[in-house]
């Protein structure tokens, strides 16, 4: 069966300092990928989804940037961190073809102080 | 205006009452889904659904293609259901195969 792995599970972040969330499927090959943010009382966010690697599309222009190593593992970075940053994010996969639910990860709970 | 509006926003219910949660988008859709977010903040897929009525337990989720109008229905609603519930589509031909998603509805179940 497939798992979606995030860590770490929460974080607390200076201003200006850098980041890095990171997330891995197991039991499944050529995944989508996706990063989401949700920020306190809002919606989700989508920030960047992976159709494979190295092939990372952006969907809000910030501070943040994504990467995708490996098949299975996707990766959430910034060099400065903002207060606006704060907020819930979450990685999911599905199915690279065909209609198949997203499937979500545990989330990281970050707050930028 | 939003490409998913979902109504309410808030919903108070006593145990037992039967709930329903609107969800209505304005692009064509290849699907959409209901999610369900507990206060922890983990997300879990309830239906994904391109037309007619699924039916888990006591969820049943229907949509009507025309009217670009989806329904979740929760029956004999109990204390554990309370939760967000966040209704999203996938665009036709949209790349990556990407959600758009609602704000969600903040369900709060009384015993």
């Amino acid at each position: 069966s497939q798992t979606i792995h995030q860590w770490p599970a929460t974080l607390v972040q200076p201003v200006g300092s850098p980041l890095s969330l990171e997330c891995t499927v197991e039991g499944t090959s050529n995944p989508n990928l996706y990063w989401y943010r949700q920020a306190a009382g809002r919606g989700l966010q989508l920030l960047f989804y992976s159709v494979g690697i190295g092939q990372i599309s952006s969907e809000v222009p910030q501070n943040l940037s994504a990467s995708r190593p490996q098949d299975r593992q996707f990766i959430l970075s910034s060099k400065k961190l903002l207060l606006s940053d704060s907020g819930f994010y979450l990685c999911a996969w599905r199915p690279g073809q065909g209609n198949y639910e997203q499937y979500f990860g545990p989330g990281t709970r970050l707050t930028v102080t | 205006k939003n490409e998913v509006e979902q109504s309410p926003q808030n919903l108070t219910a006593q145990e037992g009452e039967f709930i329903t949660i609107n969800c209505s988008y304005s692009v064509g859709i290849s699907a959409l889904h209901w999610l369900q977010q507990h206060p922890g903040g983990g997300i879990v897929s309830l239906f994904m659904l391109s037309s007619g009525k699924k039916k888990h337990g006591r969820l049943i989720a229907t949509i009507n293609i025309q009217e670009k109008h989806s329904s979740l229905h929760i029956t004999a609603s109990h204390p554990r259901d309370s939760a967000v519930y966040i209704c999203a589509v996938r665009a036709k031909e949209t790349s990556g195969s990407r959600l758009t998603f609602g704000e969600g509805t903040q369900l709060t179940v009384n015993p």
